[in-house]
């Protein structure tokens, strides 16, 4: 069974500080990695994506992924509150199945 | 403006009723989702779509049915045969490397929140 596992939180996080979310995912042949953020009773919308090992920078938010140990997470600098919500980890398996992590609850407190 | 829609936004339905929930885009995208959230919880894949008169059970169809009639609709029927459908529905849509867009990438549309009465 193929898995991403996520914290479920709720991470709490002071406004202007760095938060960081985690996910583990379970395939190491695992190809893609997503990124996406819910809002409370909203549909989930696209905030980074990442296929090589490293950081990738966009803004506020980078995404660091680490093959050899499974894993990729998502830093967002300079906190503010409009960016609590849940955040979804999502990786695309070696046999190109989606999977979905169950989401971190993140809250900025100002 | 390009983008996929959802109606009705909220939907109650009583017991052993079926319902339709829409699912429309203009993107151009090939392939159509639908996902269950229940609350406090991940997604979870119903059926997919890669193209137009095709489509694949995902982890949780019992109870559920879909058509891809049209490129541009993927319609999902809970049947009364799902005994425990109250839940936010996610319809989604992927770009083919024909379309553009990032690969893989889901873009969804606003969801429907079923409830049983």
């Amino acid at each position: 069974q193929k898995e991403v596992e996520q914290n479920s939180g709720p991470l709490s996080v002071p406004e202007g500080a760095i938060a960081s979310l985690n996910c583990t995912y379970s395939d190491r042949g695992s190809q893609s990695f997503f990124w996406y953020r819910q809002y409370s009773g909203k549909s989930p919308e696209l905030i980074m994506f990442i296929y090589s090992n490293g950081d990738k920078e966009d803004g506020r938010f980078t995404a660091q992924l680490n093959k050899a140990s499974q894993y990729v997470s998502l830093l967002i600098r300079d906190s503010q509150p409009s960016d609590s919500a849940t955040y979804l980890c999502a990786v695309i398996s070696s046999n190109y199945q989606l999977i979905w992590g169950a989401g971190t609850k993140l809250i900025i407190k100002p | 403006d390009g983008g996929i829609t959802q109606s009705p936004k909220y939907l109650f339905r009583k017991e052993g009723q079926n319902v339709t929930l829409s699912c429309e885009q203009n993107l151009n995208h090939d392939a159509m989702y639908w996902y269950r959230q229940d609350p406090g919880q991940g997604l979870r894949l119903i059926y997919y779509s890669q193209i137009v008169n095709d489509f694949q059970k995902g982890d949780i169809a019992e109870g559920y049915s879909v058509s891809r009639e049209k490129k541009e609709s993927f319609p999902l029927t809970v049947t009364s045969a799902q005994k425990n459908p109250t839940a936010f529905y996610l319809c989604a849509s992927t770009p083919s490397s024909r379309s553009g867009g990032a690969p893989d990438t889901q873009y969804f549309g606003p969801g429907t929140r079923l409830t049983v009465l």
